[in-house]
């Protein structure tokens, strides 16, 4: 099946610092991915939409300045976590969709875990 | 805006026990898709139902979307250790998903 890969996989960072968070479908092509937060035993909370060559959608509540989208190709949509502070302590999941895929399916990465000292 | 709620939140079975999960949407779905998460993993993809009313099985999973495209259920018939984890529903074009329900299996 398709792989998505995030990179890192953990980070740790000082308060006020930013971090960039990269995903990649490794096997197709993906106009559109997904970023979303996971608290611990929650559910995934959908951040924003990234599309290609295009500016991300937010979802109500999320700040675009503080998480920064940048979809640069096909096959890469970065995360950055502006200025970040502990309560930005999260685990974060990017998603694909193949659009070449017969259904709807997304195809998640491994996630990253960012604590914020 | 959309919501989703599973049901229920947590449970705990005994090996061989049937266990289901059920989805409610505040609004009408599109597709209905269903991922497994396990402990300390990501998010699996299982099935996508798209009909009113359909049924997919796949082996000892049996997925239902409900007719008027707003419920789905999920049942595991003869639990296994194997199916420990975090059951998410998810609908829509952007994948609104659920809470989740936490699946224990005991032996």
């Amino acid at each position: 099946g398709a792989v998505v890969s995030q990179h890192p996989s953990r980070v740790i960072c000082k308060s006020g610092t930013s971090v960039k968070i990269e995903c990649r479908s490794l096997d197709f092509q993906a106009t559109t991915m997904f970023w979303y937060r996971q608290f611990p035993k929650k559910s995934l909370m959908l951040m924003a939409t990234s599309n290609e060559g295009s500016k991300a959608t937010y979802e109500q509540g999320v700040e675009k300045d503080k998480f920064l989208i940048n979809h640069a190709s096909l096959t890469l949509s970065t995360l950055t976590v502006t200025s970040a502070h502990p309560e930005d302590s999260s685990f974060y999941i990017c998603s694909a969709r193949d659009a070449g895929a017969p259904n709807n399916e997304q195809f998640f990465g491994p996630g990253t875990r960012l604590t914020v000292l | 805006g959309q919501q989703v709620m599973q049901i229920p939140q947590y449970q705990h079975v005994q090996e061989g026990e049937d266990f289901t999960t059920y989805c409610n949407s505040s609004t009408t779905l599109s597709n209905i898709q269903w991922y497994k998460q396990r402990p300390g993993g990501h998010p699996v993809f299982l099935i996508q139902l798209v009909k009113s009313g359909e049924v997919k099985k796949q082996k000892r999973l049996t997925f239902q979307f409900g007719e008027a495209k707003k419920n789905s259920s999920l049942h595991i018939t003869a639990t296994q250790t194997t199916d420990v984890g975090t059951y998410f529903c998810g609908g829509g074009n952007k994948l609104t998903f659920g809470t989740g329900t936490q699946l224990k299996v005991e032996l």
